[in-house]
């Protein structure tokens, strides 16, 4: 079946590092793929989406590229704030409305 | 406009009991889902309706477990005698149409507890 591995945490950056977040996944078809964010307290969001190979989405300054050929999907961000620790999870949805099937959800923590 | 609302926030119940758990998606979307999160771990799929009919409940771990949706919006899901494992986050979420992986739009959670 589908499914997303995506690296495990915590990961703890200074302020103004950059921020890589590798996702890999395994499915049937064409799905989209997704990043959601959950600050704490919070519900989950979504973040960015890209529903085809070679899209990029983007938000917030972080991006992610639809990469088919390595079935990759990894979150970037040049420079990291104290206000976007929270825990990140990379997920895809295949045709129709089928349910989203996510990652484990990796931990950020950004200190000044 | 208003998000998904999930209600109670909390609630702390006892082995053996049933608990009711509501979702109110938002307006005009026909695509809800229910998912359960479990502590350091990824939401998982319980069961999706495309209006007032189930459409997929394979995700249900057992027959303790139901959910309905009777007009098509609200949504309530049930667990009857629950056990200290079913002690989770139940994540509610909702989408506009049926199409290609649309955006899906997710309520706050309520935190069960099972003691």
């Amino acid at each position: 079946g589908d499914s997303v591995t995506q690296m495990e945490g915590p990961v703890t950056l200074s302020e103004e590092a950059c921020l890589t977040i590798n996702c890999t996944y395994t499915a049937t078809g064409y799905p989209s793929l997704f990043w959601y964010v959950q600050y704490p307290g919070e519900g989950l969001q979504l973040l960015l989406k890209a529903t085809k190979a070679d899209d990029k989405g983007s938000n917030k300054g972080f991006e992610a590229t639809y990469r088919k050929e390595t079935t990759s999907f990894h979150l970037e961000k040049g420079s990291v704030q104290v206000s976007d620790s929270a825990v990140y999870f990379c997920a895809l949805g295949n045709s129709g409305n089928t349910p989203l099937v996510f990652g484990k959800g990796t931990r950020l923590s950004v200190i000044a | 406009g208003a998000g998904v609302s999930q209600t109670p926030s909390n609630k702390v119940t006892e082995k053996g009991k049933y608990v009711e758990l509501r979702c109110d998606p938002i307006s005009g979307h026909t695509a809800l889902y229910w998912y359960r999160q479990s502590l350091g771990q990824g939401p998982e799929f319980l069961i999706y309706f495309q209006g007032t009919g189930a459409a997929d409940d394979s995700g249900l771990p057992n027959d303790r477990f139901f959910a309905v949706r009777p007009e098509g919006s609200v949504s309530t899901l049930k667990i009857q005698r629950t056990e200290r494992g079913d002690s989770a986050v139940y994540l509610c979420a909702s989408s506009p149409h049926s199409g290609r992986a649309d955006t899906q739009y997710f309520g706050p959670g309520t935190r069960l507890t099972v003691l």
